[in-house]
Protein backbone atom coordinates (compact mmCIF):
# COMPACT_ATOMS: atom_id res chain seq x y z
CA UNK A 1 0.00 0.00 0.00
CA UNK A 2 1.27 4.00 -0.06
CA UNK A 3 3.00 5.11 2.23
CA UNK A 4 4.58 8.32 3.24
CA UNK A 5 8.60 8.24 3.62
CA UNK A 6 8.76 9.02 7.87
CA UNK A 7 11.99 9.36 9.76
CA UNK A 8 13.93 8.27 11.79
CA UNK A 9 12.51 5.11 12.25
CA UNK A 10 13.16 5.18 15.91
CA UNK A 11 14.77 6.87 18.78
CA UNK A 12 15.74 6.62 22.20
CA UNK A 13 16.78 10.10 23.70
CA UNK A 14 17.57 11.46 27.32
CA UNK A 15 14.28 13.22 28.69
CA UNK A 16 14.74 16.59 28.42
CA UNK A 17 16.28 16.78 25.00
CA UNK A 18 14.48 17.49 22.30
CA UNK A 19 13.10 15.88 18.99
CA UNK A 20 13.19 16.06 15.57
CA UNK A 21 11.04 14.03 12.79
CA UNK A 22 10.16 14.36 9.22
CA UNK A 23 7.93 13.89 6.43
CA UNK A 24 8.52 13.12 2.24
CA UNK A 25 6.15 12.51 -0.28
CA UNK A 26 6.37 12.27 -4.23
CA UNK A 27 3.17 13.95 -4.23
CA UNK A 28 1.50 16.62 -2.71
CA UNK A 29 -0.91 17.05 -0.24
CA UNK A 30 -3.75 19.64 0.85
CA UNK A 31 -3.43 18.80 4.60
CA UNK A 32 -0.69 17.31 7.02
CA UNK A 33 -1.42 15.29 9.84
CA UNK A 34 0.37 14.62 13.13
CA UNK A 35 -0.54 11.13 15.11
CA UNK A 36 0.52 9.72 18.33
CA UNK A 37 -0.19 6.36 18.98
CA UNK A 38 0.14 4.06 22.27
CA UNK A 39 0.22 0.58 22.35
CA UNK A 40 -3.21 -1.23 22.40
CA UNK A 41 -4.71 1.97 21.52
CA UNK A 42 -5.56 3.92 18.77
CA UNK A 43 -3.62 6.89 17.07
CA UNK A 44 -4.64 10.04 18.30
CA UNK A 45 -4.36 13.49 16.17
CA UNK A 46 -1.64 15.89 17.97
CA UNK A 47 -1.76 18.67 15.04
CA UNK A 48 -3.17 19.25 11.95
CA UNK A 49 -1.96 21.92 8.98
CA UNK A 50 -3.60 23.53 6.61
CA UNK A 51 -1.46 25.51 4.64
CA UNK A 52 1.99 25.27 2.71
CA UNK A 53 4.53 27.70 4.83
CA UNK A 54 2.10 26.70 7.84
CA UNK A 55 3.55 26.45 11.34
CA UNK A 56 1.45 25.26 14.49
CA UNK A 57 2.45 24.43 17.72
CA UNK A 58 0.27 22.27 20.49
CA UNK A 59 2.22 23.07 23.95
CA UNK A 60 5.88 21.60 23.59
CA UNK A 61 4.65 20.15 19.80
CA UNK A 62 5.85 22.45 16.55
CA UNK A 63 4.76 21.40 13.51
CA UNK A 64 5.28 22.15 10.02
CA UNK A 65 3.55 22.18 6.64
CA UNK A 66 6.74 22.30 3.52
CA UNK A 67 6.34 25.15 1.20
CA UNK A 68 6.38 22.32 -1.75
CA UNK A 69 3.03 20.68 0.09
CA UNK A 70 5.04 17.65 -0.09
CA UNK A 71 6.84 17.54 3.14
CA UNK A 72 5.98 18.11 6.82
CA UNK A 73 8.30 18.12 10.55
CA UNK A 74 7.16 17.68 13.93
CA UNK A 75 9.75 18.68 16.57
CA UNK A 76 9.09 18.38 20.26
CA UNK A 77 10.81 20.12 22.80
CA UNK A 78 11.86 19.13 25.87
CA UNK A 79 10.94 15.56 25.91
CA UNK A 80 9.39 13.90 29.12
CA UNK A 81 8.55 9.99 29.60
CA UNK A 82 4.97 10.44 28.73
CA UNK A 83 6.20 11.30 25.26
CA UNK A 84 6.97 8.11 24.10
CA UNK A 85 4.91 5.98 21.86
CA UNK A 86 5.02 6.18 18.13
CA UNK A 87 4.53 9.25 16.24
CA UNK A 88 2.77 8.84 12.52
CA UNK A 89 2.32 11.76 9.87
CA UNK A 90 -0.17 11.73 7.46
CA UNK A 91 -1.01 13.31 3.96
CA UNK A 92 -4.85 13.84 3.02
CA UNK A 93 -6.13 15.35 -0.51
CA UNK A 94 -4.21 16.48 -3.03
CA UNK A 95 -2.45 13.64 -5.35
CA UNK A 96 -4.74 11.31 -3.32
CA UNK A 97 -8.19 13.05 -4.49
CA UNK A 98 -10.27 15.17 -2.70
CA UNK A 99 -11.87 12.55 0.38
CA UNK A 100 -10.89 12.04 3.93
CA UNK A 101 -8.17 9.28 2.95
CA UNK A 102 -4.94 9.25 4.76
CA UNK A 103 -2.12 8.17 4.05
CA UNK A 104 0.74 7.26 6.68
CA UNK A 105 4.11 7.60 6.95
CA UNK A 106 5.73 4.17 8.29
CA UNK A 107 6.06 6.01 12.40
CA UNK A 108 8.48 7.02 14.69
CA UNK A 109 9.13 5.04 17.39
CA UNK A 110 10.00 7.20 20.29
CA UNK A 111 11.90 5.85 23.54
CA UNK A 112 12.21 8.45 26.75
CA UNK A 113 15.10 8.00 29.15
CA UNK A 114 14.22 9.41 32.87
CA UNK B 1 -11.29 9.55 24.63
CA UNK B 2 -12.18 10.45 20.78
CA UNK B 3 -15.82 10.08 21.03
CA UNK B 4 -15.27 7.08 18.52
CA UNK B 5 -16.46 3.51 20.12
CA UNK B 6 -15.73 0.55 18.28
CA UNK B 7 -16.60 -2.69 19.48
CA UNK B 8 -15.78 -5.14 20.01
CA UNK B 9 -12.48 -4.95 21.84
CA UNK B 10 -10.54 -8.18 20.56
CA UNK B 11 -11.62 -10.67 18.62
CA UNK B 12 -10.50 -14.24 17.45
CA UNK B 13 -11.39 -16.60 15.10
CA UNK B 14 -10.84 -19.62 12.93
CA UNK B 15 -10.12 -19.51 9.39
CA UNK B 16 -12.66 -19.18 6.77
CA UNK B 17 -15.23 -17.65 9.53
CA UNK B 18 -16.63 -14.21 8.83
CA UNK B 19 -17.06 -11.64 11.61
CA UNK B 20 -18.34 -7.80 11.95
CA UNK B 21 -16.58 -5.09 13.57
CA UNK B 22 -19.05 -2.01 14.34
CA UNK B 23 -18.09 1.81 14.86
CA UNK B 24 -20.64 4.74 16.36
CA UNK B 25 -18.46 8.23 15.08
CA UNK B 26 -18.53 11.60 16.90
CA UNK B 27 -21.85 12.62 17.54
CA UNK B 28 -22.58 15.33 14.42
CA UNK B 29 -19.32 13.87 12.27
CA UNK B 30 -20.60 12.51 9.08
CA UNK B 31 -17.77 10.23 7.59
CA UNK B 32 -16.44 7.28 8.79
CA UNK B 33 -13.06 5.75 7.58
CA UNK B 34 -11.67 2.07 8.50
CA UNK B 35 -8.13 1.27 8.53
CA UNK B 36 -5.77 -1.67 9.23
CA UNK B 37 -2.80 -1.93 10.88
CA UNK B 38 -0.46 -4.58 10.59
CA UNK B 39 3.09 -4.88 11.54
CA UNK B 40 4.50 -5.25 7.86
CA UNK B 41 1.98 -2.70 6.33
CA UNK B 42 1.37 -0.44 8.79
CA UNK B 43 -1.81 1.77 8.64
CA UNK B 44 -3.38 1.38 5.75
CA UNK B 45 -6.71 2.57 4.16
CA UNK B 46 -9.54 0.40 3.44
CA UNK B 47 -12.76 2.46 3.04
CA UNK B 48 -14.71 5.62 3.57
CA UNK B 49 -18.63 6.47 4.06
CA UNK B 50 -20.15 9.58 3.96
CA UNK B 51 -23.70 10.32 4.97
CA UNK B 52 -24.28 6.82 3.92
CA UNK B 53 -22.69 6.58 0.95
CA UNK B 54 -19.17 4.97 -0.17
CA UNK B 55 -17.31 8.00 -0.62
CA UNK B 56 -13.96 6.21 -1.67
CA UNK B 57 -12.11 3.14 -1.70
CA UNK B 58 -8.40 1.89 -0.61
CA UNK B 59 -6.86 -1.72 -0.86
CA UNK B 60 -9.69 -3.50 0.17
CA UNK B 61 -9.91 -7.24 -0.28
CA UNK B 62 -13.16 -8.27 -2.23
CA UNK B 63 -13.63 -10.76 1.04
CA UNK B 64 -14.17 -7.37 3.07
CA UNK B 65 -17.36 -5.16 3.09
CA UNK B 66 -18.59 -2.53 4.42
CA UNK B 67 -21.64 -0.23 4.73
CA UNK B 68 -22.85 2.61 6.69
CA UNK B 69 -26.38 2.69 8.23
CA UNK B 70 -28.63 5.90 8.80
CA UNK B 71 -27.72 6.51 12.16
CA UNK B 72 -24.26 7.12 10.67
CA UNK B 73 -22.99 3.57 12.45
CA UNK B 74 -20.69 1.84 10.72
CA UNK B 75 -19.88 -2.12 10.19
CA UNK B 76 -16.96 -3.42 8.78
CA UNK B 77 -17.77 -7.51 7.51
CA UNK B 78 -14.91 -9.31 7.04
CA UNK B 79 -15.62 -13.01 5.47
CA UNK B 80 -13.66 -16.21 4.62
CA UNK B 81 -10.97 -15.17 6.88
CA UNK B 82 -7.11 -16.04 6.71
CA UNK B 83 -4.48 -15.73 9.02
CA UNK B 84 -3.16 -12.75 7.22
CA UNK B 85 -6.21 -10.97 8.66
CA UNK B 86 -5.14 -10.74 11.79
CA UNK B 87 -3.95 -7.24 12.89
CA UNK B 88 -5.63 -3.86 14.29
CA UNK B 89 -8.91 -2.50 12.81
CA UNK B 90 -9.43 1.06 12.95
CA UNK B 91 -12.51 3.49 12.80
CA UNK B 92 -12.39 6.90 12.67
CA UNK B 93 -14.87 9.62 11.97
CA UNK B 94 -14.92 13.51 10.44
CA UNK B 95 -17.04 16.45 10.31
CA UNK B 96 -17.20 16.20 6.59
CA UNK B 97 -15.56 14.14 3.77
CA UNK B 98 -12.34 15.72 3.77
CA UNK B 99 -11.57 16.96 7.04
CA UNK B 100 -9.41 15.85 10.11
CA UNK B 101 -10.36 12.32 11.36
CA UNK B 102 -10.04 11.17 14.65
CA UNK B 103 -9.34 7.50 16.01
CA UNK B 104 -11.21 4.56 18.00
CA UNK B 105 -9.48 2.43 20.12
CA UNK B 106 -9.68 -0.11 17.57
CA UNK B 107 -10.29 -3.92 16.78
CA UNK B 108 -7.37 -6.45 17.76
CA UNK B 109 -8.27 -9.40 15.35
CA UNK B 110 -6.74 -12.72 15.66
CA UNK B 111 -7.17 -15.62 12.72
CA UNK B 112 -5.84 -18.97 14.04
Amino acid sequence: GQQLNQSPQSMFIQEGEDVSMNCTSSSIFNTWLWYKQDPGEGPVLLIALYKAGELTSNGRLTAQFGITRKDSFLNISASIPSDVGIYFCAGQGGGSGNTGKLIFGQGTTLQVKP
Amino acid sequence: DSGVTQTPKHLITATGQRVTLRCSPRSGDLSVYWYQQSLDQGLQFLIQYYNGEERAKGNILERFSAQQFPDLHSELNLSSLELGDSALYFCASSVSANTEAFFGQGTRLTVV
